[in-house]
C-alpha cells in the first residue's frame, strides 16, 4: 500500500491559537487529498477534498474560513485550524488517492490528535 | 443522503472462529466498496476493496458484494486476538468521495 504521513501526530494548544497540520504522500504524487475528522466513538466525517493547484471543496457545515486547506504540491496538503476552540478538539486524518492504482483507493495518514484547552 | 449502515457491535468471537461483518448502503449507484480496519487511537488501514458482485479473497479475508441487495460483507477466517478492532465499511459513489459507516467493533477472545 501507499504511504501517507502526517505531522504533528499530537498537538495541544490554547484556545484562540491556530494549528497547522501537514499531510504528505511519501511514495506517490497525489492530485487529490482528503481531510477527515473523527470524534470519539464516531465514524470518520469528510471535511474537505483538497485538489492540487485549486481551491478545496468543503462539505456542508464545514467552515472554509476556519479550516484553511492548501494543496500547493502533489505531495503536500495542509490543514490549518484557525482560532481553535475546545470543540475543535478531535482526531484529524488525511488521506490521499494513489493515481497509479485503482483511482478510488484512498490511503490514510496516521492522524493528528488535537486538544484545544 | 447517502448512508452506510453497520451494526456497531461489539461482535465477539472466539479465537479461530469465523467473524462475519455486514454492511448495507443506500445509494444504488455505488460502484466501489472498501473495508478498513481501525485500531483504537489509530487511523484506518485498508484491508479489502471490491468492485463487482461476488467474492474476493485475500488471505484470511473474504469480501462479498451483492449490489442487488445493496449489501457488502467481510469474513475473517481463523480469527486472531490481533484482529480485534473496529471495521469500517466505506462506499464510493458519484464524485469519488468515501462515505463511511460507523464501524463494527470486533472482539476476538483467546
Amino acid at each position: 500500500g501507499a504511504v501517507v504521513s502526517q505531522h504533528p501526530s499530537r498537538v495541544i494548544c490554547k484556545s484562540g491559537t491556530s494549528v497547522k497540520i501537514e499531510c504528505r504522500s511519501l511514495d506517490f504524487q497525489a492530485t487529490t487529498m482528503f481531510w477527515y475528522r473523527q470524534f470519539p466513538k464516531q465514524s470518520l466525517m469528510l471535511m474537505a477534498t483538497s485538489n492540487e493547484g485549486s481551491k478545496a471543496t468543503y462539505e456542508q457545515g464545514v467552515e472554509k474560513d476556519k479550516f484553511l486547506i492548501n494543496h500547493a504540491s502533489l505531495t503536500l496538503s495542509t490543514l490549518t485550524v484557525t482560532s481553535a476552540h475546545p470543540e475543535d478538539s478531535s482526531f484529524y486524518i488525511c488521506s490521499a488517492r494513489n493515481p497509479s492504482g485503482r483511482e478510488e483507493t484512498q490511503y490514510f495518514g496516521p492522524g493528528t490528535r488535537l486538544l484545544v484547552l | 443522503q447517502k448512508e452506510v449502515e453497520q451494526n456497531s457491535g461489539p461482535l465477539s468471537v472466539p479465537e479461530g472462529a469465523i467473524a462475519s461483518l455486514n454492511c448495507t448502503y443506500s445509494d444504488r449507484g455505488s460502484q466501489s466498496f472498501f473495508w478498513y480496519r481501525q485500531y483504537s487511537g489509530k487511523s484506518p488501514e485498508l484491508i479489502m476493496s471490491i468492485y463487482s458482485n461476488g467474492d474476493k479473497e485475500d488471505g484470511r479475508f473474504t469480501a462479498q458484494l451483492n449490489k442487488a441487495s445493496q449489501y457488502v460483507s467481510l469474513l475473517i477466517r481463523d480469527s486472531q486476538p490481533s484482529d480485534s478492532a473496529t471495521y469500517l465499511c466505506a462506499v464510493i459513489s458519484g464524485y469519488s468521495t468515501l462515505t463511511f459507516g460507523k464501524g463494527t467493533m470486533l472482539l476476538v477472545s483467546p
